[in-house]
């Protein structure tokens, strides 16, 4: 079947631009993550979505990042006014009910502001 | 000092080594444990989890002690396609997020 899917695979913007980032998670899967991977390190945990409720955004790191996932499936990650500092890999993951623990990921955004 | 700490790298080894990466947590309230492998510029994908008891997949055994708040990945007869990063990670609870470390690169050479 189908993994997760994320668009766009590459974004490019300038700063203090407003993007838009999608996640489209594996059918079926009700947890849905957002994860930011810069250059050298390990993905770091921005938001968690149970259905279409945010069970933990503690990982956002300031009120210009937001998430939605209205409908319990596609989520958006926007940023706004978009700083150089917010360079990098963008992660999606999903997870099943069934096996929360084992989470897919999809290939990711690479967001480069200049 | 990060939650999950490991060998800062890189490796480089000939094919057919034998390999181990060591990692470090430092939340005792940590529940589950898993190495991740990531090849260069693809997105993260499970490996393996990691047990209390140990557990082994073929070529690769995995390690967890509680007590010392330490977990390892053994890698034996490696191969060129085991030239990846492996993550370490922990997660809290039984669902919500991972928590990875930085990552340790291997390069298995011919």
């Amino acid at each position: 079947g189908a993994g997760v899917s994320q668009t766009p695979s590459n974004k490019v913007t300038e700063k203090g631009k407003y993007v838009e980032l999608r996640c489209d998670p594996i059918s079926g899967h009700t947890a849905l993550y957002w994860y930011r991977q810069s250059l050298g390190q390990g993905p770091e945990f921005l938001i968690y979505f149970q259905g279409t409720g945010a069970a933990d955004d503690s990982g956002l790191p300031n009120d210009r990042f937001f998430a939605v996932r209205p409908e319990g499936s596609v989520s958006t990650l926007k940023i706004q006014r978009t700083e150089r500092g917010d360079s990098a890999v963008y992660l999606c993951a999903s997870s099943h009910s069934s096996d929360p623990q084992q989470q897919f990921f999809g290939p990711g955004t690479r967001l480069t502001v200049l | 000092r990060k939650e999950v700490e490991q060998d800062p790298g890189p490796f480089n080894v000939p094919e057919g080594a034998t390999v181990a990466f060591n990692c470090t947590y430092s939340n005792s309230a940590s529940q589950s444990f898993f190495w991740y492998r990531q090849d260069c510029r693809k997105e993260p994908k499970l490996l393996m989890s990691v047990y209390s008891s140990g557990n082994e997949d073929g070529r690769f055994t995995a390690q967890l002690n509680r007590a010392s708040q330490y977990i390892s990945l053994l890698i034996r007869d490696s191969k060129l396609s085991d030239s990846a990063t492996y993550l370490c990670v922990v997660n809290r609870g039984s669902q919500g997020n991972l928590i990875f470390g930085k990552g340790t690169k291997l390069s298995v050479k011919p």
